[in-house]
């Protein structure tokens, strides 16, 4: 069963940066294309970047490009509670920013098969 | 940069009868990229249909999904109470883009 645990809610200052993070169980995330979607307050869905599968490498929306880092943590060793986990890490943090971050993984098709259950990270002065 | 213009916006319908929401991408899109969420308020969205046709493991067999080029449809061919979200079209190029979301809400 493959499922998707995100770090915690966040309280950020502007201009400060967040870390959130996604561990992936049931799958390896070596094996996966690793996504981060947000969703603001009432808003739709906005993809911030992702590994491409077809290109083998990670790309970031335009918009996010100077702020944006994603990264991650594979390994053989199962004892390692860091590892199979997803990072995406947002800097320069504005009030815009508050939103329902979501990690989700492309499995095979061109699709986000499964989600994580969202972070929400606030911007708060 | 393709768009994705999903329509309507809010849908009202009724249990039991059936949605046509409609996805129409600016320029032709691989139906290969083309996929659709669903999403229900509190929850993360939930994959229904990629490859423009093919349901997701576990996903009921009222859910359809359809076309090709430009434009695409799912279809919920007698709705549940449970059917009553928001869905999202996906499109994949060189970046990922979804639409902005077609309400399903009870008539």
């Amino acid at each position: 069963q493959v499922q998707l645990v995100q770090s915690g809610a966040e309280v950020k200052k502007p201009g400060a940066s967040v870390k959130v993070s996604c561990k992936v169980s049931g799958y390896n995330i070596i094996d996966a294309s690793v996504h981060w979607v947000r969703q603001a307050p009432g808003k739709g869905l906005e993809w911030m970047g992702g590994f491409d599968p077809e290109d083998d490498e990670i790309v970031y929306a335009q918009k996010f490009q100077d702020r944006i880092m994603m990264t991650e943590v594979t390994s053989t060793d199962t004892e390692d509670a860091s590892t199979n986990t997803a990072y995406m890490q947002l800097s320069s943090l504005r009030f815009d920013d508050t939103a329902i971050y979501y990690c989700a993984i492309m499995t095979g098709e061109i699709s986000l098969d499964y989600w994580g259950q969202g972070t929400l990270v606030t911007v708060s002065s | 940069e393709i768009l994705l213009t999903q329509s309507p916006d809010t849908l009202s319908l009724s249990p039991g009868e059936r949605a046509t929401l409609s996805c129409r991408a600016s320029q032709s899109v691989s139906s290969r990229y083309l996929a659709w969420y669903q999403q229900k308020p509190g929850q993360a969205p939930r994959l229904l249909i990629y490859g423009a046709s093919s349901r997701a493991a576990g996903i009921p067999d009222r859910f359809s999904g359809s076309g090709s080029g430009t434009d695409f449809t799912l279809t919920i061919s007698r709705l549940e109470p449970e059917d009553f979200a928001v869905y999202y079209c996906q499109q994949y190029g060189n970046s990922l883009l979804f639409g902005q979301g077609t309400k399903l809400e009870i008539k």
